[in-house]
């Protein structure tokens, strides 16, 4: 069964520094890994989404890398703002037969950026 | 609508009692996915559509838990006999094709209280 691990559980930091949110997973066969953000009481937000040939993607101030077969993703934000404040959650989606299109996810990173 | 919708927020009932949550996926998409959310704990997968058939239900707890999506577009979770246990946040994501390099985009969740 494919485990996601996120270090550290949480992380509170000032405003201005540059950050990075960490993903490990134990079975290298996906189709892509996504990166969300929810806030507090709060749906699920898609940051970023990297496709297993890939090795990274940016948006903005966000730029995730993928090194599939070690089973490693990071997640940089540069420049933090407090608006950042949010949990952070890696998703890997199975490329096995018989969990197709399911996503799995990590516990998260709680983020708190303070002015 | 513009994004995923589900009802309602938040739920509360008694232990025992019958519950039905709703999800509204991005019109057009064919993939729907229910998954639940315990108090710090990253999403579980409990059953992924492809358009009105379930092409996978095997993260289902039990069979107190089923889903129908009898047209291909609105999702109804049902929760017979709930228990405490089953308090959670349950959250409905769809996305465009049954396309695994597709991101799936996520509603605000319906919080599930027991008591």
């Amino acid at each position: 069964k494919q485990e996601v691990t996120q270090i550290p559980a949480a992380l509170s930091v000032p405003e201005g520094e540059n950050l990075v949110l960490n993903c490990s997973f134990t079975d290298s066969a996906i189709y892509n890994l996504q990166w969300f953000r929810q806030d507090p009481g709060k749906g699920l937000t898609s940051l970023l989404l990297i496709q297993s040939s890939q090795r990274e993607q940016t948006s903005g101030r966000l730029n995730a890398s993928l090194d599939k077969s070690s089973g490693r993703s990071t997640l940089y934000i540069a420049a933090s703002q407090p608006g950042d404040s949010a949990t952070y959650l890696c998703a890997v989606n199975s490329d096995r037969g018989s969990t197709l299109g399911r996503l799995y996810f990590g516990r998260g990173t709680q983020l708190t950026v303070w002015p | 609508g513009a994004g995923v919708s589900q009802t309602p927020s938040n739920k509360v009932t008694e232990k025992g009692k019958y519950v039905e949550l709703r999800c509204d996926p991005i019109s057009g998409h064919t993939a729907l996915y229910w998954y639940r959310q315990s108090l710090g704990q990253g999403p579980e997968f409990l059953i992924y559509f492809q358009g009105t058939g379930a092409a996978d239900d095997s993260g289902l707890p039990n069979d107190r838990f089923f889903a129908v999506r009898p047209e291909g577009s609105v999702s109804t979770l049902k929760i017979q006999r709930t228990e405490r246990g089953d308090s959670a946040v349950y959250l409905c994501a769809s996305s465009p094709t049954g396309n695994m390099n597709t991101e799936a985009f996520f509603g605000q969740g319906t919080r599930l209280t027991v008591v």
